[in-house]
């Protein structure tokens, strides 16, 4: 198994831009997650979803966007890149949810530059 | 609001000791911890979980202690080597989610 796969690695975007970031998880996990980390923090929890179809925010939606339509796929969506939005971006996944003790497995990053 | 904390944001340690990294949480409503490591570069990987009926669990050189009077979870890790150079994060449930604290870095010199 490939685990949780985040594309693009890396990315520099113009302010303004949008885009998409990939994540891919081949566990059939039901639930995935977009967290942002910022230099020197914990992460934070920006969408997360429960199963195809649904999806609820975190602590820091503001100017992201989600969609889940498949079980294994779960991208998140830059409408107009702002400099507060650079940061590095991880997607996670897992069987159950955290209150059902079951830990969550994590991609290993979209690194994100807005200038 | 909610938090979780770590008591220092950097230890260092010679190859051979036992380190000790530190948490406090905020809420007392979580019911379940994790410990990850952090490599440079590397999303986090999952080290050890605990949940809040137990006190400590025992993983291969790691040893994870909760004390839920204080609110305080703790990860050792035992005759540390220099592969255990890392950012070590805790984190708690909240519902669907969990919630994450800043980190400590640990640094270890042969």
């Amino acid at each position: 198994n490939a685990g949780v796969t985040q594309t693009p690695k890396f990315r520099i975007l113009k302010i303004g831009q949008s885009m998409t970031l990939q994540c891919a998880q081949d566990m059939n996990h039901n639930y995935m997650y977009w967290y942002r980390q910022d230099p020197g923090m914990g992460l934070k929890l920006i969408y997360y979803s429960v199963g195809a179809g649904i999806t609820d925010k975190g602590e820091v939606p503001n100017g992201y966007n989600v969609s889940r339509s498949t079980t294994e796929d779960f991208p998140l969506r830059l409408e107009l890149a702002a400099p507060s939005q650079t940061s590095v971006y991880f997607c996670a996944s897992s069987l159950g949810q955290a209150s059902r003790k079951q830990p969550q497995h994590f991609g290993d990053g979209t690194r994100l530059s807005i200038l | 609001g909610e938090s979780v904390g770590l008591h220092l944001p950097t230890l260092s340690v010679q190859e051979g000791d036992n380190s000790i990294i530190n948490c406090a949480y905020s809420n007392s409503a979580s019911d379940y911890f994790i410990w990850y490591k952090q490599e440079s570069g590397k999303g986090p990987q999952f080290i050890i979980d605990i949940r809040s009926n137990m006190d400590k669990r025992q993983g291969q050189r790691v040893t994870v202690l909760l004390n839920k009077t204080v609110k305080h979870l703790s990860l050792q890790i035992a005759a540390t080597q220099p592969g255990d150079s890392a950012v070590y994060f805790c984190a708690s449930s909240k519902g669907a989610a969990l919630i994450f604290g800043k980190g400590t870095t640990l640094s270890v010199s042969s």
